[in-house]
């Protein structure tokens, strides 16, 4: 069974840094692009970021270039988000999701909520 | 980098059928046969109900069917049934990057 759980939000300050993490299970993590999609409070999706089977091409929406990174590592089957100089519209739920091979989200995670404020 | 256009909401009786549009441009949906539905409940993870379109994942009712027409994608519901209420996205990929709809509440009556 494919299994994605998300952890590492949380209640952050306006110019501060947080690290969201997803660790995979019930597939061969190495295999698949991976996405980060966000939601803000009674809002709608929004796609942040994806990243290529081994790391080496990495694509984000414009609103968070230069401040999020997304990364990596096959060998712990975990996907990471690591998001800096916050905003307080960077508040949402973040969930990972797996791409699928026509470019589909076919699973996601439960989501962790990142909290932007002061 | 704009959402896909989505009607706010859409409502039906049980047993009826509703159409809920997606309407992108000649940069996403008019350019790829990639557009794909999710539904959400409220407090719940989305979950992928058509893809390539038209496709459904093993599991999905049959009673969800999609279509594409130049630049406008849509998912039709049939036979509504009270558990179909829920937020519905429309997402098409755009070359590197993905665009969603703004979301459908749809309300079973």
């Amino acid at each position: 069974e494919v299994q994605l759980v998300e952890s590492g939000g949380g209640l952050v300050q306006p110019g501060g840094s947080l690290r969201l993490s997803c660790a995979a299970s019930g597939f061969t993590f190495s295999s698949y692009w991976m996405s980060w999609v966000r939601q803000a409070p009674g809002k709608g999706l929004e796609w942040v970021a994806n990243i290529k089977q081994d790391g080496s091409e990495k694509y984000y929406v414009d609103s968070v270039k230069g401040r999020f990174t997304i990364s990596r590592d096959n060998a712990k089957n975990s996907l990471y988000l690591q998001m800096n100089s916050l905003r307080a519209e960077d508040t949402a739920v973040y969930y990972c999701a797996r791409v699928g091979a026509t470019n589909q989200f076919d699973y996601w995670g439960q989501g962790t909520l990142v909290t932007v404020s002061s | 980098q704009s959402a896909l256009t989505q009607p706010a909401s859409v409502s039906g009786s049980p047993g009826q059928s509703i159409t809920i549009s997606c309407t992108g441009t000649s940069s996403d949906v008019g350019s790829y046969n990639l557009v794909s539905w999710y539904q959400q409940h409220p407090g719940k993870a989305p979950k992928l109900m058509i893809y390539e379109g038209s496709k459904r994942p093993s599991g999905v009712s049959n009673r969800f069917s999609g279509s594409k027409s130049g630049n406008t994608a849509s998912l039709t519901i049939s036979g509504l049934q009270a558990e179909d209420e829920a937020d519905y996205y429309c997402c098409s990929y755009a070359g590197s990057r993905w665009v969603f709809g703004g979301g459908t509440k749809l309300t079973v009556l």
